[in-house]
Protein backbone atom coordinates (compact mmCIF):
# COMPACT_ATOMS: atom_id res chain seq x y z
CA UNK A 1 0.00 0.00 0.00
CA UNK A 2 1.23 3.56 -1.38
CA UNK A 3 1.23 6.07 1.93
CA UNK A 4 1.22 9.59 1.88
CA UNK A 5 2.07 11.65 5.11
CA UNK A 6 0.44 15.21 5.47
CA UNK A 7 2.56 18.24 7.50
CA UNK A 8 1.92 19.56 9.73
CA UNK A 9 -1.65 18.13 11.06
CA UNK A 10 -2.74 20.82 12.56
CA UNK A 11 -2.41 24.68 11.69
CA UNK A 12 -3.63 27.90 13.28
CA UNK A 13 -2.40 31.35 12.08
CA UNK A 14 -3.43 34.82 11.67
CA UNK A 15 -5.03 36.45 8.94
CA UNK A 16 -2.49 37.47 6.43
CA UNK A 17 0.08 34.75 7.14
CA UNK A 18 1.95 32.60 4.28
CA UNK A 19 2.27 28.84 4.98
CA UNK A 20 3.28 25.98 3.12
CA UNK A 21 2.04 22.33 3.33
CA UNK A 22 3.60 19.54 2.72
CA UNK A 23 2.57 15.92 1.06
CA UNK A 24 5.41 13.22 0.97
CA UNK A 25 5.63 9.63 0.15
CA UNK A 26 8.61 7.41 -0.72
CA UNK A 27 6.67 5.74 -3.91
CA UNK A 28 6.22 7.66 -7.03
CA UNK A 29 2.77 8.46 -8.27
CA UNK A 30 0.98 9.17 -11.68
CA UNK A 31 -0.64 11.85 -10.59
CA UNK A 32 -0.89 14.09 -7.13
CA UNK A 33 -4.63 15.96 -5.71
CA UNK A 34 -5.49 18.16 -3.34
CA UNK A 35 -8.56 18.71 -1.82
CA UNK A 36 -10.20 20.90 0.70
CA UNK A 37 -12.57 19.33 3.02
CA UNK A 38 -15.10 22.02 5.11
CA UNK A 39 -17.00 20.44 8.46
CA UNK A 40 -20.31 19.20 7.34
CA UNK A 41 -19.46 18.44 3.65
CA UNK A 42 -17.05 16.28 1.70
CA UNK A 43 -14.02 17.27 -0.24
CA UNK A 44 -13.83 19.21 -3.26
CA UNK A 45 -11.18 19.00 -5.37
CA UNK A 46 -8.96 21.87 -5.80
CA UNK A 47 -6.31 21.01 -8.26
CA UNK A 48 -4.37 17.85 -10.21
CA UNK A 49 -1.42 17.97 -10.93
CA UNK A 50 0.54 15.02 -13.59
CA UNK A 51 3.93 16.11 -14.03
CA UNK A 52 7.10 15.90 -12.39
CA UNK A 53 8.16 19.84 -11.68
CA UNK A 54 4.25 21.45 -12.38
CA UNK A 55 3.15 24.36 -10.65
CA UNK A 56 -0.55 25.04 -10.64
CA UNK A 57 -1.66 28.64 -9.40
CA UNK A 58 -5.47 29.15 -8.12
CA UNK A 59 -5.05 32.66 -7.05
CA UNK A 60 -3.57 32.81 -4.09
CA UNK A 61 -2.86 28.85 -3.78
CA UNK A 62 -0.01 27.17 -5.71
CA UNK A 63 0.28 23.85 -5.61
CA UNK A 64 3.69 21.97 -6.74
CA UNK A 65 4.61 18.12 -7.73
CA UNK A 66 7.85 16.95 -6.85
CA UNK A 67 10.08 16.36 -9.78
CA UNK A 68 10.24 12.58 -8.57
CA UNK A 69 6.87 12.86 -8.38
CA UNK A 70 6.86 11.22 -4.75
CA UNK A 71 5.73 15.14 -3.03
CA UNK A 72 3.55 18.00 -3.11
CA UNK A 73 3.24 21.08 -1.41
CA UNK A 74 0.85 23.73 -1.05
CA UNK A 75 1.35 27.23 -0.58
CA UNK A 76 -0.78 29.62 0.22
CA UNK A 77 -0.19 33.60 0.24
CA UNK A 78 -2.21 36.11 2.53
CA UNK A 79 -4.41 33.35 4.19
CA UNK A 80 -8.21 34.71 4.98
CA UNK A 81 -10.09 33.45 7.21
CA UNK A 82 -12.27 31.42 4.01
CA UNK A 83 -9.39 29.22 3.65
CA UNK A 84 -10.25 27.48 6.91
CA UNK A 85 -10.71 23.84 6.71
CA UNK A 86 -9.36 20.26 5.83
CA UNK A 87 -6.50 19.97 3.37
CA UNK A 88 -5.96 16.70 1.84
CA UNK A 89 -3.25 15.65 -0.65
CA UNK A 90 -4.20 12.51 -2.96
CA UNK A 91 -1.82 10.01 -4.65
CA UNK A 92 -2.91 8.59 -8.16
CA UNK A 93 -1.45 5.05 -8.43
CA UNK A 94 -1.45 2.26 -10.97
CA UNK A 95 -4.95 1.46 -12.30
CA UNK A 96 -7.70 3.77 -10.30
CA UNK A 97 -5.85 3.79 -7.26
CA UNK A 98 -6.14 7.02 -5.46
CA UNK A 99 -4.40 7.01 -1.72
CA UNK A 100 -5.62 9.86 0.97
CA UNK A 101 -3.04 11.42 2.91
CA UNK A 102 -4.05 12.16 6.66
CA UNK A 103 -4.94 15.70 5.98
CA UNK A 104 -3.84 19.05 7.62
CA UNK A 105 -6.67 21.16 9.61
CA UNK A 106 -5.61 24.77 9.06
CA UNK A 107 -7.22 27.61 11.11
CA UNK A 108 -6.88 31.62 9.95
CA UNK A 109 -7.99 33.45 12.46
CA UNK A 110 -8.89 36.91 11.68
CA UNK B 1 -27.08 19.50 -10.97
CA UNK B 2 -23.84 17.01 -10.67
CA UNK B 3 -24.02 15.13 -7.25
CA UNK B 4 -23.45 12.50 -5.25
CA UNK B 5 -26.31 11.94 -2.53
CA UNK B 6 -26.09 9.51 0.68
CA UNK B 7 -28.71 8.82 2.99
CA UNK B 8 -29.23 9.45 5.64
CA UNK B 9 -26.60 11.62 6.59
CA UNK B 10 -26.65 11.10 10.40
CA UNK B 11 -27.79 7.37 12.02
CA UNK B 12 -27.46 6.25 15.31
CA UNK B 13 -27.85 2.36 15.75
CA UNK B 14 -27.32 -0.37 17.77
CA UNK B 15 -24.48 -3.36 17.91
CA UNK B 16 -26.03 -5.98 15.01
CA UNK B 17 -28.60 -4.35 13.97
CA UNK B 18 -28.02 -4.29 9.99
CA UNK B 19 -28.11 -1.07 8.37
CA UNK B 20 -27.54 0.44 4.71
CA UNK B 21 -26.55 3.49 3.97
CA UNK B 22 -26.81 4.62 0.37
CA UNK B 23 -25.51 6.50 -2.36
CA UNK B 24 -26.51 7.30 -5.53
CA UNK B 25 -24.60 9.49 -8.36
CA UNK B 26 -26.01 11.39 -11.66
CA UNK B 27 -23.14 11.85 -13.78
CA UNK B 28 -22.96 8.67 -15.11
CA UNK B 29 -19.46 7.64 -13.56
CA UNK B 30 -18.20 4.06 -13.65
CA UNK B 31 -15.86 4.30 -10.70
CA UNK B 32 -17.52 4.86 -7.46
CA UNK B 33 -15.92 4.25 -3.92
CA UNK B 34 -16.56 4.27 -0.28
CA UNK B 35 -14.51 5.95 2.38
CA UNK B 36 -14.64 6.23 6.38
CA UNK B 37 -12.87 9.20 7.72
CA UNK B 38 -11.53 9.06 11.54
CA UNK B 39 -9.58 11.67 13.19
CA UNK B 40 -5.60 11.61 12.47
CA UNK B 41 -6.41 8.60 10.20
CA UNK B 42 -7.69 10.68 6.85
CA UNK B 43 -9.65 8.63 4.34
CA UNK B 44 -9.83 5.37 3.97
CA UNK B 45 -11.29 3.23 1.07
CA UNK B 46 -13.70 0.80 2.35
CA UNK B 47 -14.96 -0.63 -1.28
CA UNK B 48 -14.90 0.49 -5.31
CA UNK B 49 -16.74 -0.04 -7.83
CA UNK B 50 -15.45 -0.07 -11.15
CA UNK B 51 -18.81 -0.91 -13.20
CA UNK B 52 -21.85 -2.27 -12.59
CA UNK B 53 -20.65 -6.26 -10.66
CA UNK B 54 -17.32 -5.28 -10.71
CA UNK B 55 -16.36 -4.69 -6.85
CA UNK B 56 -13.47 -5.13 -4.66
CA UNK B 57 -11.76 -4.15 -1.33
CA UNK B 58 -10.21 -1.32 -0.52
CA UNK B 59 -7.99 -0.83 2.51
CA UNK B 60 -10.10 -1.52 5.45
CA UNK B 61 -13.28 -3.48 4.31
CA UNK B 62 -13.91 -6.03 7.04
CA UNK B 63 -17.35 -5.80 8.18
CA UNK B 64 -18.72 -4.21 5.34
CA UNK B 65 -20.29 -5.43 1.53
CA UNK B 66 -21.41 -3.43 -1.18
CA UNK B 67 -23.24 -3.91 -4.68
CA UNK B 68 -23.53 -2.25 -7.64
CA UNK B 69 -26.60 -3.31 -9.36
CA UNK B 70 -26.99 -0.33 -11.13
CA UNK B 71 -24.32 2.18 -12.41
CA UNK B 72 -25.63 5.07 -10.59
CA UNK B 73 -26.57 3.44 -7.36
CA UNK B 74 -23.67 1.69 -4.52
CA UNK B 75 -25.09 0.99 -1.48
CA UNK B 76 -22.94 0.50 1.64
CA UNK B 77 -24.14 -2.37 3.85
CA UNK B 78 -23.24 -3.13 7.74
CA UNK B 79 -24.58 -6.59 8.26
CA UNK B 80 -23.93 -6.38 12.15
CA UNK B 81 -22.60 -3.52 13.21
CA UNK B 82 -19.78 -2.82 16.21
CA UNK B 83 -19.34 0.58 18.25
CA UNK B 84 -15.67 0.18 16.28
CA UNK B 85 -17.45 1.20 12.58
CA UNK B 86 -18.67 4.14 13.97
CA UNK B 87 -17.12 6.93 11.74
CA UNK B 88 -18.09 9.78 9.24
CA UNK B 89 -18.58 8.08 5.56
CA UNK B 90 -17.95 9.27 2.43
CA UNK B 91 -19.23 8.05 -0.80
CA UNK B 92 -17.55 9.08 -4.17
CA UNK B 93 -17.75 8.60 -7.75
CA UNK B 94 -15.82 9.81 -10.62
CA UNK B 95 -14.81 8.80 -14.45
CA UNK B 96 -12.11 5.99 -14.74
CA UNK B 97 -8.99 7.03 -14.44
CA UNK B 98 -6.56 7.96 -11.11
CA UNK B 99 -6.24 11.55 -11.94
CA UNK B 100 -9.89 12.17 -12.91
CA UNK B 101 -11.62 14.72 -10.34
CA UNK B 102 -13.44 12.47 -7.61
CA UNK B 103 -16.88 13.91 -6.07
CA UNK B 104 -17.58 12.93 -3.15
CA UNK B 105 -21.15 13.20 -0.77
CA UNK B 106 -22.15 15.33 1.96
CA UNK B 107 -21.07 12.12 4.01
CA UNK B 108 -22.78 9.74 6.57
CA UNK B 109 -22.18 10.06 10.23
CA UNK B 110 -23.09 6.89 12.04
CA UNK B 111 -22.74 5.93 15.50
CA UNK B 112 -23.12 2.76 16.96
CA UNK B 113 -24.05 1.98 20.50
Amino acid sequence: TQLLEQSPQFLSIQEGENLTVYCNSSSVFSSLQWYRQEPGEGPVLLVTVVTGGEVKKLKRLTFQFGDARKDSSLHITAAQPGDTGLYLCAGGGAGNMLTFGGGTRLMVKP
Amino acid sequence: EAQVTQNPRYLITVTGKKLTVTCSQNMNHEYMSWYRQDPGLGLRQIYYSMNVEVTDKGDVPEGYKVSRKEKRNFPLILESPSPNQTSLYFCASRMLGGANEQFFGPGTRLTVL
